[in-house]
């Protein structure tokens, strides 16, 4: 099976700069995913990274090392708004199908 | 254009009843991908269909059950209700599927209260 685990809950203030960690374990890895959800709304879509390195779009980055089954998602200049659930997700070969962490809880203060 | 539409947004069930959740894709999305989302568990993924077939399932018993239907519209039943299946249920649409792109686009959910 697969595991992915990531902090339950962070907080930052605002215009802070936050590291949001996700480890993972599987076989076939062919891609990992972030998408943010507020509360009460579904998730959307922030990041994808299949290859090593860093993804920069706009106020957020993430980041991939394949080798060490490690991701990160780093938000700049963090605003009010940024306080929501940050989900990190693996796609598997094997399964062809994204499969969740539970996601952080990032509470941004003024 | 339109995102993904779920129907119905609340609804609450007694043990044992059975349910059925619709969803409405982006026009022109194929696919249709169903997740379980509890704050125990997180997003858990139940089914996927693309063009009418099931191409993917979960690890979710049987009471679990989908279907597509030819616009690309999709449900989802659950029998026999348990308390354990109260949950908001998330569908997800993309164009190919998830394993072509990876980028779904969810709706706002069904929350199911099974009391």
């Amino acid at each position: 099976g697969q595991n992915i685990d990531q902090p339950t809950e962070m907080t930052a203030t605002e215009g802070a700069i936050v590291q949001i960690n996700c480890t993972y374990q599987t076989s076939g890895f062919n891609g990992l995913f972030w998408y943010q959800q507020h509360a009460a709304e579904a998730p959307t879509f922030l990041s994808y990274n299949v290859l090593d390195g860093l993804e920069e779009k706009g106020r957020f980055s993430s980041f991939l090392s394949r080798s060490k089954g490690y991701s990160y998602l780093l938000l700049k200049e963090l605003q009010m708004k940024d306080s929501a659930s940050y989900l990190c997700a693996v796609r598997d070969i094997r399964y062809s199908t994204l499969t969740f962490g539970k996601g952080t809880m990032l509470l941004v203060s003024p | 254009k339109a995102g993904v539409t779920q129907t119905p947004r609340y609804l609450i069930k007694t043990r044992g009843q059975q349910v059925t959740l619709s969803c409405s894709p982006i026009s022109g999305h194929r696919s249709v991908s169903w997740y379980q989302q509890t704050p125990g568990q997180g997003l858990q993924f139940l089914f996927e269909y693309f063009s009418e077939t099931q191409r993917n399932k979960g690890n979710f018993p049987g009471r679990f059950s989908g279907r597509q239907f030819s616009n690309s519209r999709s449900e989802m039943n659950v029998s026999t209700l348990e308390l354990g299946d109260s949950a908001l249920y998330l569908c997800a649409s993309s164009l190919y599927g998830q394993w072509e792109t990876g980028e779904l686009f969810f709706g706002e959910g069904s929350r199911l209260t099974v009391l």
